[in-house]
């Protein structure tokens, strides 16, 4: 079945660069997608991808595919304390169903 | 911006209880899903629904659980004898598309915190 992988934890210093990284199984996905979570709060989708682009900029947002490998990563520039959160990666197809990864907790230090 | 509403966003229950959680997803949607995330763990695919019947489910989704478009808005999700492991975060979502293909992206609900006592 589907089946999505990210490192579970990363610390960065505040104003560097944090890079999550994310990998896949279904060749079939459609749409990839990044997701925030705050401790106890729900989904903010932070940014997705089409299958077919390699790269989408959005402010301090990058998200870099590569479909050949299926590995997907999310660049957030000058890292900020209000950033730390769990990130989770996820992936759908046209069947529609998403498969989330165990996030990827992002700590920030002043 | 169109987004789904989930209400209501923190529920209590007893133990052997049946809850109902209320989505209203995107009006124009077609394709209509629901989501567990147990505290701490990753988000579950529980089930999806087009064309007023499930289309495909998980092996979570088990006979206590139901779903329902009882109109043209609302999406719900029953739980009809509520256990202390179902003590979840419940997240609805929605797309659209044609035909079979839901070929749009999915958008989420804020979800409901379900806590079972």
């Amino acid at each position: 079945g589907e089946d999505v992988e990210q490192s579970l934890f990363l610390s960065v210093r505040e104003g560097d660069s944090s890079v999550i990284n994310c990998t896949y199984t279904d060749s079939s996905s459609t749409y990839l997608y990044w997701y925030k979570q705050e401790p106890g709060a729900g989904l903010q989708l932070l940014t997705y991808i089409f299958s077919n682009m390699d790269m989408k900029q959005d402010q301090r947002l990058t998200v870099l595919l590569n479909k050949k490998d299926k590995h997907l990563s999310l660049r957030i520039a000058d890292t900020q304390t209000g950033d730390s959160a769990i990130y989770f990666c996820a992936e759908s197809t046209n069947a529609g169903k998403s498969t989330f990864g165990d996030g990827t907790t992002l700590t920030v230090k002043p | 911006e169109p987004e789904v509403t989930q209400t209501p966003s923190h529920q209590v229950t007893q133990m052997g209880q049946e809850v109902i959680l209320r989505c209203v997803p995107i009006s124009n949607h077609l394709y209509f899903y629901w989501y567990r995330q147990i505290l701490g763990q990753k988000v579950e695919f529980l089930v999806s629904f087009y064309n007023n019947e499930i289309s495909e489910k998980s092996e979570i989704f088990d006979d206590q659980f139901s779903v329902e478009r009882p109109d043209g808005s609302n999406f719900t999700l029953k739980i009809r004898s509520t256990k202390l492991e179902d003590s979840a975060m419940y997240f609805c979502a929605s797309n659209g598309g044609q035909g079979v293909l839901s070929n749009t992206e999915a958008f989420f609900g804020q979800g409901t915190r379900l806590t079972v006592v």
